[in-house]
């Protein structure tokens, strides 16, 4: 079964470090993306990076970017420079048939000044 | 472009009352999708459609119905109100290919009593 796993229920760090926040998924189709969304206190979901599973690189999108190690089946979604703004809860979610996702329970993330 | 809206914002429903939640996108995508997120969880998906007229049931469809009658328009019916239910409720619309992000709308909120 088509499975997303955040193992990191909270993290925590200062104002301008970098932060790894983990995912690690489980599927048998060789065809598969991973997304990776932000969802701060106001509720809404923020789309941040993608990664399709025959990518040779790894996708970046400014301050995000995701470390893609497809034989360990884990996409953790790294942060450089933290902001205060981005304290929020972030989701990693894999793409399934006709676009469906399946999400991970999710990662708090709190950063200090 | 509105992107994805939903309304209402709230709403509080007593046990066995029935409701609708609206949701609409003008961005003229064939696929849409119905989520909902109980507290401290990731997003389940309910009912997705990819198409007018077309649609199927995700991992928690019971309790709920959805039609698609046009290609902007995918409400989501709760018939029978139970406490199960309350819960934050999300649609989302994406094109058809690989690498398409989900647009999400800001949610419903509903909590049953």
């Amino acid at each position: 079964a088509q499975k997303i796993t955040q193992t990191q229920p909270g993290m925590f760090v200062q104002e301008k470090e970098a932060v790894t926040l983990d995912c690690t998924y489980d599927t048998s189709d060789p065809s598969y993306g991973l997304f990776w969304y932000k969802q701060p206190s106001s509720g809404e979901m923020i789309f941040l990076i993608y990664q399709g599973s025959y990518d040779q690189q790894n996708a970046t999108e400014g301050r995000y970017s995701l470390n893609f190690q497809k034989a360990r089946k884990s996409a953790n979604l790294v942060i450089s420079a933290s902001q205060l703004g981005d304290s929020a809860m972030y989701f990693c979610a894999m793409r399934l048939d006709f676009q469906k996702l399946v999400f991970g329970t999710g990662t708090r993330l709190l950063v200090s000044p | 472009n509105a992107g994805v809206t939903q309304t209402p914002k709230f709403r509080i429903l007593k046990i066995g009352q029935s409701m609708t939640l609206q949701c609409t996108q003008d961005m003229n995508h064939n696929y849409m999708y119905w989520y909902r997120q109980d507290p401290g969880m990731g997003l389940k998906l309910i009912y997705y459609s990819v198409g007018a007229g077309i649609t199927d049931k995700g991992e928690v469809p019971n309790g709920y119905n959805v039609s698609r009658s046009t290609t902007e328009d995918f409400p989501l019916r709760l018939e029978l109100a139970a406490p199960s239910q309350t819960s934050v409720y999300f649609c989302a619309s994406s094109r058809e290919g690989g690498g398409e992000t989900q647009y999400f709308g800001p949610g419903t909120r509903l909590l049953v009593l």
